[in-house]
């Protein structure tokens, strides 16, 4: 059973350039998470996919955006990158029946996205 | 504002205990929860508390009090391999989980 697979999975752009991530889901769930994690801090959650919609998001700005296909996976999406955009990016997924919604998360190894 | 507080680092012999706390102030409150983090790899899911009270998997436990926004991630018999990162979290209003900013538990031969 496939967990969460992200790609790529390591990335260096150009301040400016614009960056697609994706994201695969486990098997069997539903809703998926963006975090971004700084180096040597906890991941901070970015937006919520479910049903192909945004249902929630946390302090980051327009540039963020995402998207969430039909077969669950998603995509995460920054537009003119700053060098502070330079992060780990954790996909995670789950299930959003029940309390599993707010844990047992499943991460993926995440993209290491450098901005120069 | 919301926020988790947590030691940034942990140090502690191999064998012995180990407590990880965490208090949390967040808008709404659906369980705390604890993951691990390696180096270079993917946090994973340790364990869950909805309500008061231990929970225990393993040489692993944790504890909440919802009245005190108060819970721990307790370690027990360390390993060399329990070195990494503890991060506690909080499922809040929204389906939104947050989480802390990471403890840094160093194990000592």
């Amino acid at each position: 059973d496939a967990g969460v697979t992200q790609s790529p999975t390591h990335l260096i752009k150009t301040r400016g350039q614009q960056v697609t991530l994706r994201c695969s889901p486990k098997s069997g769930h539903d809703t998926v998470s963006w975090y971004q994690q700084a180096l040597g801090q906890g991941p901070q959650f970015i937006f919520q996919y479910y049903e192909e919609e945004e249902r929630q998001r946390g302090n980051f700005p327009d540039r963020f955006s995402g998207h969430q296909f039909p077969n669950y996976s998603s995509e995460l999406n920054v537009n003119a990158l700053l060098l502070g955009d330079s992060a780990l990016y954790l996909c995670a997924s789950s299930l959003r029946e029940g309390a599993s919604a707010f844990y047992g998360y499943t991460f993926g190894s995440g993209t290491r996205l450098t901005v120069v | 504002g919301q926020s988790l507080e947590q030691p940034s680092e942990v140090t502690a012999v191999e064998g012995a205990i180990v407590q990880i706390n965490c208090t949390y102030q967040t808008s709404g409150f659906y369980g705390l929860s604890w993951y691990q983090q390696h180096d270079g790899g993917a946090p994973t899911f340790l364990s869950y508390n909805a309500l008061d009270g231990l929970e225990e998997t393993g040489r692993f436990s944790s504890f909440l009090s919802r009245s005190d926004s108060y819970g721990y991630l307790l370690l027990q018999e360390l390993q060399m391999k329990d070195s990494a990162s503890y991060f506690c979290a909080v499922g809040t209003g929204g389906f939104k989980t947050i989480f802390g900013a990471g403890t840094r538990l160093f194990v000592k031969a």
